[in-house]
């Protein structure tokens, strides 16, 4: 069985700041880990993905993810924040027990504020 | 590389009717399409997996006759809500993958309110 915790529902930072989404993980198997982002009324786009090869993972507009598997953890970071990183979060979970299928964290929404 | 289109959009349409909502991959052939919906402020819940060629693999609660799912080529699944109601009203998103243990591709939604 797998399953997916996003620990904050709500962050809010200062534009410029250092972003951190936490997420905790369940998996029976080597898990691939995964970080999307979703703007109100869109679809989702992948930030990161980690899958079982370096544990610091790099994606896209500056994000980057640790895999912690002593910590069953794989927060998202970012150095310094901008408007346009205000939006809604999902760390999602996927191994082969579950078909590959992926299963989403409730989502942490972020704001930026100036 | 790896666009998926989601149509239509946006949708508003009076109780009972039934609605189709077109998902394509653009630039890649996608042997497993995926239908998830989205209540507001909640994360996103899979309804069915589909196969091209195979009838559709439904998650536990998701009523088959209610969501019918067609994936009937390589760049293309359909879902149909039949006689929708209120209730039905929702964002539905489809992903997209060359295969099931492949990355997923997202459409980008479609609002759907039933009047």
């Amino acid at each position: 069985a797998q399953s997916v915790t996003q620990l904050d529902s709500h962050v809010s930072v200062s534009e410029g700041t250092p972003v951190l989404l936490r997420c905790n993980y369940s998996s029976s198997y080597s898990p691939s880990l995964f970080w999307y982002v979703q703007h109100p009324n869109k679809g989702l786009q992948l930030l990161l993905k980690y899958t079982s090869a370096a544990t610091l993972v790099k994606g896209i507009n500056g994000f980057e993810a640790e895999f912690k598997k002593s910590e069953t953890s794989f927060h998202l970071t970012k150095p310094s924040a901008h408007m346009s990183d205000a939006a809604e979060y999902f760390c999602v979970v996927s191994d082969e027990d579950s078909g590959y299928a992926l299963n989403f964290g409730k989502g942490t929404s972020l704001l930026v504020t100036p | 590389g790896a666009v998926v289109s989601q149509h239509p959009s946006w949708v508003i349409c009076k109780s009972g009717t039934s609605v189709k909502i077109e998902c394509r991959s653009l630039d890649f052939q996608a042997t497993t399409m995926f239908w998830y919906r989205q209540f507001p402020k909640q994360s996103l819940m899979l309804m069915a997996t589909s196969n091209e060629g195979s009838k559709a693999t439904y998650e536990q609660g998701v009523e088959k006759d209610k969501f019918l799912i067609n994936h009937a080529s390589l760049t293309l699944s359909t879902l149909t809500v039949t006689s929708a109601h209120p209730e039905d009203s929702s964002f539905y998103i489809c992903s997209a993958s060359k295969d099931s243990n492949q990355p997923q591709h997202f459409g980008d939604g479609t609002r759907l309110s039933i009047l």
